[in-house]
């Protein structure tokens, strides 16, 4: 069975410094991966995904992640937060792109001013 | 732009009462799925269906049901709702192929009273 760990539940961050965000997964074979971002009281939207390939991917807003096989980690980065960047972040894991994902519990991100 | 919907954003309703949450998808998508959250925690599948007449369980037992008999539609229902239902409902979709990731709804926010 497949499953996320998002160590960090809340993370707290002055804005325009360096925020990561970690996450390890479980699963048997080659894992297609993503990370989103939601708002209060909104749906989730897709900052970036790894499916194959370079291991480093490049997303929305800034962000960037690096897929480590040999740690079983998908680590998110932004090197200098702003204060919209405040909000909850999951880490997916997902058997293929198009198939059901399992989710973290979270990391939720407050930018201090 | 991807676009799906779900209606109502915001529902609040008495105990026994049959209700019906919407979510419709423009996309084309032949997967659509159905994940619970309740605040603050992580979202968890409990319905899916890859087309049309084709409805699985998720990994999270739920009292709700769902159908699929157009592809763009997939409601879901709860014949008689209970304060233990109350929570986020997110719907979301994906299309087939390598590339492609599932895009979620804004959410109904579900309060039974």
């Amino acid at each position: 069975a497949q499953s996320v760990t998002q160590p960090d539940i809340h993370i707290t961050v002055s804005e325009g410094a360096s925020l990561e965000l970690r996450c390890n997964y479980s699963y048997g074979a080659t894992p297609y991966l993503f990370w989103y971002v939601q708002s209060p009281g909104q749906g989730l939207q897709l900052l970036l995904k790894y499916f194959s390939g370079d291991t480093l991917v490049q997303g929305i807003k800034g962000f960037e992640a690096e897929f480590k096989r040999s740690q079983s980690s998908f680590n998110l980065r932004k090197p200098s937060v702003h204060w919209s960047d405040a909000a909850e972040y999951f880490c997916a894991v997902g058997a293929a792109a198009g198939n059901k994902l399992t989710f973290g519990g979270g990391t939720r991100v407050l930018v201090k001013p | 732009e991807a676009d799906i919907y779900q209606t109502p954003r915001y529902l609040v309703i008495g105990t026994g009462k049959k209700i019906t949450l919407e979510c419709s998808q423009t996309m084309g998508h032949d997967k659509m799925y159905w994940y619970q959250q309740d605040p603050g925690m992580e979202l968890h599948l409990i319905h899916y269906s890859y087309g049309v007449n084709s409805t699985e369980k998720g990994d999270l037992s739920s009292e709700s049901t769902v159908s699929r008999i157009r592809t763009e539609h997939f409601p879901l229902t709860l014949e008689s709702a209970r304060p233990s239902h109350t929570s986020q409902y997110l719907c979301a979709s994906s299309g087939i192929g390598r590339n492609t990731e599932a895009f979620f709804g804004q959410g109904t926010r579900l309060t039974v009273v």
